[in-house]
């Protein structure tokens, strides 16, 4: 059985200031862990995935995350908020190879503050 | 990328009737379609996975004979709501595989009177 909780169902952060988004799963076997980011009125789109290569995984438009153990984590951060990254925010996890079911998490909105 | 499209993008219809969502991949053939139902401020639930050609395979609790997936070519699957009710209200998202990403469409929002 695999399950992912979002910490967090909003965020607000200032415009330049760190964005942090916290995502904790829960596998019987090593995971695949994804970060998708959804738009309002879009599709979901995928920002970065582990998929048990480099711990820290680097996505698109400046967001990365890390992949531990120990702590069965994967949080997501950012240096630096942008307006543009107000969005609500997917972890999901796939521990079911071979049928690329993905799991996901509660969702966690994203607010920037100018 | 990968575009995925679903029409339409939100209806509203009265109890009773049955409302048909379609999920087109642009450009490229899927194989394989996963449809997600999303209530508020919950998570992507997985409803069921249709395959091009055979029929679909429904996860634990979902009534098969409700919710009716047709994937009869590799550019369309479409998600029929029979006899809806307004404990079907939801958004509903299809996504398919394309090497090891999966792409969405943008979800269709339904609402039943």
């Amino acid at each position: 059985a695999q399950s992912v909780t979002q910490l967090g169902s909003h965020v607000s952060v200032s415009e330049g200031a760190l964005v942090l988004l916290r995502c904790n799963y829960s596998s019987s076997v090593p995971p695949y862990l994804f970060w998708y980011v959804q738009y309002p009125n879009q599709g979901l789109q995928l920002l970065l995935k582990y998929t048990s290569a480099a711990t820290l995984v680097k996505g698109i438009n400046g967001f990365e995350a890390e992949f531990k153990k120990s702590e069965t984590s994967f949080h997501l951060t950012k240096p630096s908020a942008h307006m543009s990254d107000a969005a609500e925010y997917f972890c999901a996890v796939n521990a079911d190879f071979g049928n690329e079911k993905l799991t996901f998490g509660t969702g966690t909105r994203l607010t920037i503050i100018p | 990328g990968a575009v995925v499209s679903q029409h339409p993008s939100r209806v509203i219809c009265k109890s009773g009737t049955s409302v048909k969502i379609e999920c087109r991949s642009l450009d490229f053939q899927a194989t394989t379609m996963f449809w997600y139902r999303q209530f508020p401020k919950q998570s992507l639930m997985l409803m069921a996975t249709s395959n091009e050609g055979s029929k679909a395979t429904y996860e634990q609790g979902v009534e098969k004979d409700k919710f009716l997936i047709n994937h009869a070519s590799l550019t369309l699957s479409t998600l029929t709501v029979t006899s809806a009710h307004p404990e079907d209200s939801s958004f509903y998202i299809c996504s398919t595989p394309l090497g090891e990403t999966q792409y969405f469409g943008p979800g269709t929002r339904l609402l039943v009177l």
